[in-house]
């Protein structure tokens, strides 16, 4: 069965701390993509990464940076050097060949919160 | 930047009504879904739609519930009947190629039935 696990439900951090969102999937199939999407407090869903399961490799865009190990089944996100515009909820999202036209899995969502 | 766009933003009904909640897809985009999300949940797939036809459906995505693209450019959302449950944010996506491909997202519709 497909399943995405984002343990921490809120996390609250004071502006320029680093802090990391854990995602962890469940799935059966060996090709698969991951995806992580931002909801800021007006609710619109900004996509900000995806990542399939051949590219180990981890990716750094600016502030973010991302840690993918299909060891532990793992896509976690760092924000570095937080800010206050980072606060959102953070959404970890998988996509197999489970669903043919590879609708989106996602997890509960984590709430991050930055305060200056 | 090409972006989905969606309307109304917010749609408050009676119980019972019918509601359509639009969408227009980026334009070269050839894949497009439906999602909700009920006020603080996660995002759940509803349905994806391809070549003029559903391809996948949830559980969710009952008899209640039906999508057409009416023209070359809208994707719509009928809720016939509306329940008290259905209240929640709905958003459509679209992705260029094959459902792997990224999905982008519109700014969603919130939906209130009372």
């Amino acid at each position: 069965a497909q399943k995405v696990t984002q343990a921490q439900t809120e996390i609250s951090v004071v502006e320029k701390e680093d802090v990391t969102l854990d995602c962890v999937y469940e799935t059966r199939d060996t090709t698969y993509y991951l995806f992580w999407y931002k909801q800021p407090p007006s609710g619109e869903l900004v996509f900000l990464i995806r990542r399939n399961s051949f590219d180990e490799q981890n990716e750094i865009s600016g502030r973010y940076s991302w840690n993918f190990q299909k060891s532990t089944s793992s896509f976690n996100f760092t924000i570095t050097a937080s800010q206050v515009v980072d606060s959102a909820v953070y959404f970890c999202a998988l996509s197999d060949d489970g669903g043919s036209q590879g609708n989106l899995i996602f997890g509960k969502g984590t709430k991050l919160s930055v305060k200056p | 930047e090409p972006e989905v766009t969606q309307t109304p933003s917010h749609q408050v009904t009676q119980m019972g009504q019918e509601v359509i909640l639009r969408c227009v897809p980026i334009s070269n985009h050839l894949y497009f879904y439906w999602y909700r999300q009920i006020l603080g949940q996660k995002v759940e797939f509803l349905v994806s739609f391809y070549n003029n036809e559903i391809s996948e459906k949830s559980e969710i995505f009952d008899d209640q519930f039906s999508v057409e693209r009416p023209d070359g450019s809208n994707f719509t959302l009928k809720i016939r009947s509306t329940k008290l449950e259905d209240s929640a944010m709905y958003f459509c996506a679209s992705s260029s190629g094959e459902g792997r491909e990224t999905q982008y997202f519109g700014p969603g519709t919130r939906l209130l039935v009372l």
